[in-house]
């Protein structure tokens, strides 16, 4: 069975800082990747996913991330972190067509100093 | 439009009682998800609907937990024999269902309930 791993639980930094989450997933074939976002107080939200083509994605809010197969990675990263990025963030990833449960990373608790 | 939706959006039991948690999905999606969420934990998949049917019901903990879609839109989550360890967000996500070759839906989650059992 597949599986993810976030390490970086909880991040702090300050406004207009670089930011860059990791997400490595464990599966031996192909896959789809996300990352979501929970902002206070707010649902689940879809921040960017990645299918197939263009390793660097782009996503919502001035994100990216970039699948690199051989590491199994698809790390989020922004240049400029706003205090608005303040949230939660989640990997995820699907495995099967017809069926896209998905498996989540435990989570990154993201906090920004004004 | 409207989104996923959610009832109640809290819920407080005591151990052993019955409880149902009701999940609207987007007018139209056919898939629809359930997952789980405890505290500082990722959400953890439970059951998957496409249309009428559970496609998928292995992360399903045990046989106190029960799921239905009758008529393929409204989801009920049911829960017997409640036990303090279920105490947890409970998520609900719809997508509308066209899966498979390059299209790939995304999962609209709604807000969960919140179970607490005492």
């Amino acid at each position: 069975a597949q599986s993810v791993s976030q390490h970086n639980h909880h991040v702090i930094l300050s406004e207009a800082a670089s930011l860059e989450l990791g997400c490595n997933y464990s599966y031996g074939g192909t896959v789809n990747l996300f990352w979501y976002v929970q902002y206070p107080g707010q649902h689940l939200q879809l921040l960017l996913k990645y299918f197939s083509g263009d390793p660097l994605v782009k996503g919502i809010k001035g994100f990216e991330a970039e699948f690199i197969k051989s590491k199994f990675s698809f790390n989020l990263r922004k240049p400029s972190v706003q205090w608005s990025d303040t949230a939660e963030y989640f990997c995820a990833v699907t495995t099967n067509f017809g069926n896209e449960k998905l498996t989540f990373g435990t989570g990154t608790r993201l906090t920004i100093i004004p | 439009g409207a989104g996923v939706s959610q009832t109640p959006s809290n819920k407080v039991t005591e151990k052993g009682k019955y409880v149902e948690l009701r999940c609207d999905p987007i007018s139209g999606h056919t898939a629809l998800y359930w997952y789980r969420q405890s505290l500082g934990q990722g959400p953890e998949f439970l059951i998957y609907f496409q249309g009428t049917g559970a496609a998928d019901d292995s992360g399903l903990p045990n046989d106190r937990f029960f799921a239905v879609r009758p008529e393929g839109s409204v989801s009920t989550l049911k829960i017997q024999r409640t036990e303090r360890g279920d105490s947890a967000v409970y998520l609900c996500a719809s997508s509308p269902g066209t899966s498979g070759g390059d299209l790939h839906d995304t999962q609209y989650f709604g807000p969960g309930t919140r179970l607490t059992v005492l």
